[in-house]
């Protein structure tokens, strides 16, 4: 079995300033692990993916994620935080090590940015 | 391309009732999932469809049922609707692996803005 555990439900950065979302798994085997995003009212977008290739993972608008498996963590990065970041963020494993046809998600994490 | 469709956007049905919610997947793609979203209980996977058959199924009672058609095309079925059925409910579609032949380079599940089910 597998499972994904995000240790801060909430994170409030300044703009501007760097951003940490931590996520820790769990899995039986090399896990596929993702971090989605979700604004309000709107559906699930893929932030980045790790598969087991490049353990530093690069996503879409400046973040990026390190998978460490001594660690059995995948946490969530970006050197400074923009207005529009503000939304929900999902550390996700897949089920599957190569597909994402069933998908645990962690409890989410709401990220809060100061003006 | 056109993304993933889900239809209605909302919903309000009176307890006992029953829903079908339908998902339009990425053309092209052949696995689709429903995910149940609540405060409560966060993102919960129902069930995975791939080829017009289940593969795989979380814990929800047997109320909630689903089909996959020949294009693909999902529905997902809840009947004797309770309270505690509200929620968003969320389709994911993807190219899907069917266990023959390498492996596809790009599995991404893209979402669709799923139906908000409220049960009165």
């Amino acid at each position: 079995a597998q499972s994904v555990t995000q240790l801060d439900s909430h994170v409030s950065v300044s703009e501007g300033t760097p951003v940490l979302l931590r996520c820790n798994y769990s899995s039986s085997y090399s896990p596929s692990l993702f971090w989605y995003v979700q604004h309000p009212n709107k559906g699930l977008q893929l932030l980045l993916k790790y598969t087991s290739a490049a353990t530093l993972v690069k996503g879409i608008n400046g973040f990026e994620a390190e998978f460490k498996k001594s660690e059995t963590s995948f946490h969530l990065t970006k050197p400074s935080a923009h207005m529009s970041d503000a939304a929900e963020y999902f550390c996700v494993v897949s089920a599957t090590n190569f597909g994402n046809e069933k998908l645990t998600f962690g409890t989410g994490t709401r990220l809060t940015i100061i003006p | 391309k056109a993304g993933v469709t889900q239809t209605p956007r909302y919903l309000i049905k009176t307890r006992g009732q029953q829903v079908t919610l339908s998902c339009s997947p990425i053309s092209g793609h052949r696995s689709v999932s429903w995910y149940q979203q609540t405060p409560g209980q966060g993102l919960q996977f129902l069930f995975e469809y791939f080829s017009e058959t289940q593969r795989n199924k979380g814990n929800f009672p047997g109320r909630f049922s689903g089909r996959q058609f020949s294009n693909s095309r999902s529905e997902m079925n809840v009947s004797t609707l309770e309270l505690g059925d509200s929620a968003l409910y969320l389709c994911a579609s993807s190219l899907g692996y069917g266990g023959n032949g390498p492996i596809p380079m790009n599995t991404e599940a893209f979402f669709g803005q799923g139906t908000r089910l409220t049960v009165v």
